[in-house]
């Protein structure tokens, strides 16, 4: 069985400061993770992946991802906000044992305030 | 191309009506996904088709019906909805294999009066 949480409905952060969206996840084998962004009235887009190798991954628009196994995280984080970052972000699992199965975290809201 | 593509954009249909939504990419991708996603929520996995085959149905109840006729297009054939399957839905394609990132179309926005 795979799961992931999102443990933040919402994070509110200033222009131009960090910012952190968190995911921690349950997977029976090696994990694949995704963080993906949805904008109002639109599909989702991929940002990056951790598959394996480097623990650091970066992403598009500045965005970067911490893989920590023995955390079991993989945290979203970008070292300065834009008001356009503002968006929803879900987390996203599969494993190597997962038969094509996709689980979504709950979902993150990111405001950014100017 | 990395763009999917899906028909209608919006639809609003009566119970007892008959309708399908359909879904293109040109990608060369050999999975191929629908997902449904009421407001606010992140979306839920319906069905999963691997080199036009079903692969995964997440029990989805059978007014929903499937269809990939080659590997560019995929149909959701719909007939007797609820007015609780009112939501997004969502088509998505990707090379096979789990390491692979989704590629998501903009959805189609169902209304089921």
């Amino acid at each position: 069985a795979q799961s992931v949480a999102q443990p933040e409905d919402q994070v509110n952060v200033a222009e131009g400061n960090p910012l952190t969206v968190k995911c921690t996840y349950s997977v029976s084998g090696n994990p694949y993770l995704f963080w993906y962004v949805q904008y109002p009235n639109r599909g989702l887009q991929f940002l990056l992946k951790y598959i394996t190798g480097d623990n650091l991954v970066k992403g598009s628009y500045g965005f970067e991802a911490e893989f920590n196994k023995s955390q079991t995280s993989f945290h979203l984080k970008k070292p300065f906000a834009l008001v356009s970052d503002s968006a929803l972000y879900f987390c996203v699992v599969r494993d190597e044992l997962g038969y094509q199965k996709v689980t979504f975290g709950i979902g993150t809201k990111l405001q950014v305030i100017p | 191309d990395t763009e999917v593509t899906q028909t209608p954009k919006h639809l609003v249909m009566g119970m007892t009506n008959k309708k399908s939504l359909k879904c293109e990419q040109h990608m060369g991708h050999r999975a191929m996904y629908w997902y449904k996603q009421k407001a606010k929520k992140p979306p839920e996995l319906m069905f999963v088709y691997s080199y036009e085959k079903l692969s995964i149905n997440e029990s989805v109840p059978s007014r929903f019906s499937p269809e990939c006729p080659n590997s560019s297009l995929l149909n959701l054939h719909l007939h007797a909805l609820q007015p609780e399957d009112s939501a997004l839905y969502l088509c998505a394609s990707s090379r096979t294999g789990e390491t692979n990132e989704q590629f998501f179309g903009p959805g189609t926005r169902l209304t089921v009066l």
